[in-house]
């Protein structure tokens, strides 16, 4: 099984500034097998990024992914007040498909 | 549009059985694989099934391997989640989720309902 460890746990940050999530892979990962979701309370989540880089539908162009091997990134360039939320990579290489443990970017 | 949404979660006792409903439209069903994933309050985001378009063929992780057994009906545009011998620890909320195409490997989710709460307890 392939563990996802992102951090930090929970990043606080006034809207403007940039946010730089990470996710760590306890074993390779092909980047055509990583995505990125929001998640906020009460909503369903929302896939941002998939195969590492590339944005989903709708997505703004403040969010970007990047990394390979073990280490991938999503930025927020610019936090927006709608981006506090909760953020999971996830692989999906195969079963079982796992999640990080969530990193929550919340108000500073 | 993609709309998906779940239905059947509730108040169950431990042991007991329950069936989850996900009634999708804005898209081709049996063209896609369906999963569910769950969250547990205070938890991150759990996957727990997955079946692929026609139905074929499906995978469980193993926290619910031979107690919950994913299914879809084409014909009606739902899928399915049966839970039975339930536990405390399945306390969660459901959701579904739409894989980006047909098969599983390689699939991501690329459109989630809100979910419906399952709280086991006696």
């Amino acid at each position: 099984e392939i563990v996802l460890t992102q951090s930090p746990g929970t990043l606080s940050l006034s809207p403007g500034e940039r946010a730089t999530l990470s996710c760590r892979a306890s074993q390779t990962v092909s980047s055509s097998y990583l995505a990125w979701y929001q998640h906020r309370p009460g909503q369903a989540p929302r896939l941002l990024i998939y195969a590492t880089s590339s944005r989903a539908t709708g997505i703004p162009d403040r969010f970007s992914g990047s990394g390979s091997g073990t280490d991938f990134i999503l930025t927020i360039s610019r936090v927006e007040p709608e981006d506090f939320a909760v953020y999971y990579c996830q692989h999906y290489v195969g079963s079982p498909w796992t999640f990080g443990q969530g990193t929550k970017v919340e108000v500073k | 549009e993609v709309e998906l949404v779940e239905s059947g979660g509730g108040l169950v006792q431990p042991g007991g059985a329950l069936r989850l409903s996900c009634t999708a439209s804005g898209f081709t069903f049996s063209s896609y694989a369906m999963s569910w994933v769950r969250q547990a309050p205070g938890k991150g985001l759990e996957w727990i099934s997955i079946i692929i378009g026609s139905g074929s063929s499906r995978d469980h992780a193993d926290s619910v391997k031979g107690r919950f057994t994913i299914s879809r009906d084409n014909s009606k545009n739902t899928l399915f989640l049966q839970m039975n011998s339930l536990r405390a620890e399945d306390t969660a909320i459901y959701y579904c989720a739409k894989s980006h195409h047909y098969y599983t490997p390689g699939s991501y989710f690329d459109s989630w309902g809100q979910g419906t709460p399952v709280t086991v307890s006696s």
